[in-house]
């Protein structure tokens, strides 16, 4: 069965204590891994599309990197502003729909 | 350039009674797919639509149903409203494409059932 598990489902970081956030999956023919930024009472924000294992984005304080089981979202030296939850997700071949894990709410206190 | 748009963006119905929920697209996007958001599951995807007909279909019951129309602007409409169905409906839209789609979502529709 498909599946996609976030880890932590929570995380606490002081402003400029960097982290990382996990995805791993369990899926037959990953076409694409997503991640997504939501804030509270809003619809989730684009960040990043991985497309193969070994692949690497970066954006602002924000690198994602794909292996062929995991994801990981690397935060440098957060801000109070990246508090938010962020959500992986995949896609398979042959289907246009998405499966997401369950989300990590990132709070960065200043 | 604008964004997904959802309509209406608040809403309050009572048990028994049906709603239907709007997306417009961002403009040149032919694939419009929903999604239910509720703190306990999470993202579920509900169906996706291109070129006015339902290509993928998520695990959920009948009540559930959907269209898009010419311009692929979409609705959806739940019938028969359960407590249940309070949730954040999310629509999104994505540019098909040989490498893969990413999907840009809308702010969403608050819906309560009371």
């Amino acid at each position: 069965e498909d599946q996609v598990t976030q880890s932590p489902e929570a995380l606490r970081l002081q402003e400029g204590e960097s982290s990382s956030l996990n995805c791993s999956y369990t899926v037959s023919g990953l076409r694409g891994l997503f991640w997504y930024r939501q804030d509270p009472g809003k619809g989730p924000e684009f960040l990043f599309t991985l497309y193969s294992a070994g692949e690497e984005k970066e954006k602002e304080r924000l690198k994602a990197t794909l292996t062929k089981k995991e994801s990981f979202l690397h935060i440098t030296a957060p801000k109070p502003e990246d508090s938010a939850t962020y959500l992986c997700a995949v896609q398979i071949y042959n289907f246009n729909k998405f499966y997401f894990g369950s989300g990590t709410k990132l709070n960065v206190k200043p | 350039k604008a964004g997904v748009t959802q309509t209406p963006r608040y809403l309050i119905k009572t048990r028994g009674q049906q709603v239907t929920l709007s997306c417009s697209p961002i403009s040149g996007h032919r694939s419009v797919s929903w999604y239910q958001q509720t703190p306990g599951q999470g993202l579920q995807f509900l169906f996706e639509y291109f070129s006015e007909t339902q290509r993928n279909k998520g695990n959920f019951p009948g009540r559930f149903s959907g269209r898009q129309f010419s311009n692929s602007r979409s609705e959806m409409n739940v019938s028969t409203l359960e407590l249940g169905d309070s949730a954040l409906y999310l629509c999104a839209s994505s540019l098909e494409g040989p490498s893969g789609n990413t999907i840009y979502f809308g702010e969403g529709s608050w819906l309560t059932v009371v």
